[in-house]
């Protein structure tokens, strides 16, 4: 069964540190995709990357940051926590084209900043 | 710019009750993929369906319905005779065709069946 895995489910951080979301996937897809939730907003695309060392800014990068050295790992890092970065991030990946299936998404990891 | 608009932010029904949630969209390409997600408590979304835009056969799957109108960009999900275990956030997504992987979102509709 194809799998994408977030290191953790619930994190608690302080405000000013640095914290690495970690999320593997295999599925040997190129594409894969961090995402956060929020009430009423639905899920806000914040960067994704299309191959290996390759990322693009999603819709909300500001306070972010991503790296993809290798192809099943796509960690997200946030180089200042605050408080305002409390969500539920869900990783995904997916395979180039007309993919029947759309996206495959790990469970998340809900993040609370103190 | 895309955009998904899932008007109904929460709804509840008695069990064994339909009930239809609804999701109109915008965009300006003319071949796009249209997708639901279902996400329980447990957090995970789970993959419902997936619509090209060239397709508007409605679909069936057991107890769900998709009805697909380019007409009026919407694309709205129909669940009959409901069970408790239908109860989740659903959302509604859009996505461009050529070379763009990106998902945009619908805000999700809570979903409670009532036993």
């Amino acid at each position: 069964d194809v799998k994408v895995t977030q290191s953790s489910r619930y994190l608690v951080k302080r405000t000013g540190e640095k914290v690495f979301l970690e999320c593997v996937q295999d599925m040997d897809h190129e594409n894969m995709f961090w995402y956060r939730q929020d009430p009423g907003l639905g899920l806000r695309l914040i960067y994704f990357s299309y191959d290996v060392k390759m990322k693009e800014k999603g819709d909300i990068p500001e306070g972010y940051s991503v790296s993809r050295e290798k192809k099943e790992r796509f960690s997200l890092i946030l180089e200042s926590a605050s408080t305002n970065q409390t969500s539920m991030y869900l990783c995904a990946s997916s395979s180039p084209g007309a993919s029947n299936y759309g996206y495959t998404f790990g469970s998340g990891t809900r993040l609370t900043v103190v | 710019a895309q955009k998904v608009t899932q008007a109904q932010t929460e709804i509840s029904v008695v069990e064994k009750e339909d009930v239809t949630l609804d999701c109109v969209y915008e965009t300006r390409d003319t071949t796009y993929y249209l997708f639901w997600y279902k996400q329980p408590p447990s957090g995970e979304l789970v993959f419902l369906i997936r619509r090209n835009s060239f397709d508007e056969q409605n679909e069936i799957s057991g107890r769900y319905s998709w009805n697909f109108q380019k007409s009026t960009s919407s694309f709205n999900f129909t669940i009959t005779a409901s069970q408790v275990v239908d109860s989740a956030v659903y959302f509604c997504a859009l996505r461009a065709n050529f070379g763009n992987e990106k998902l945009t979102f619908g805000t999700g509709t809570r979903l409670t069946i009532i036993p």
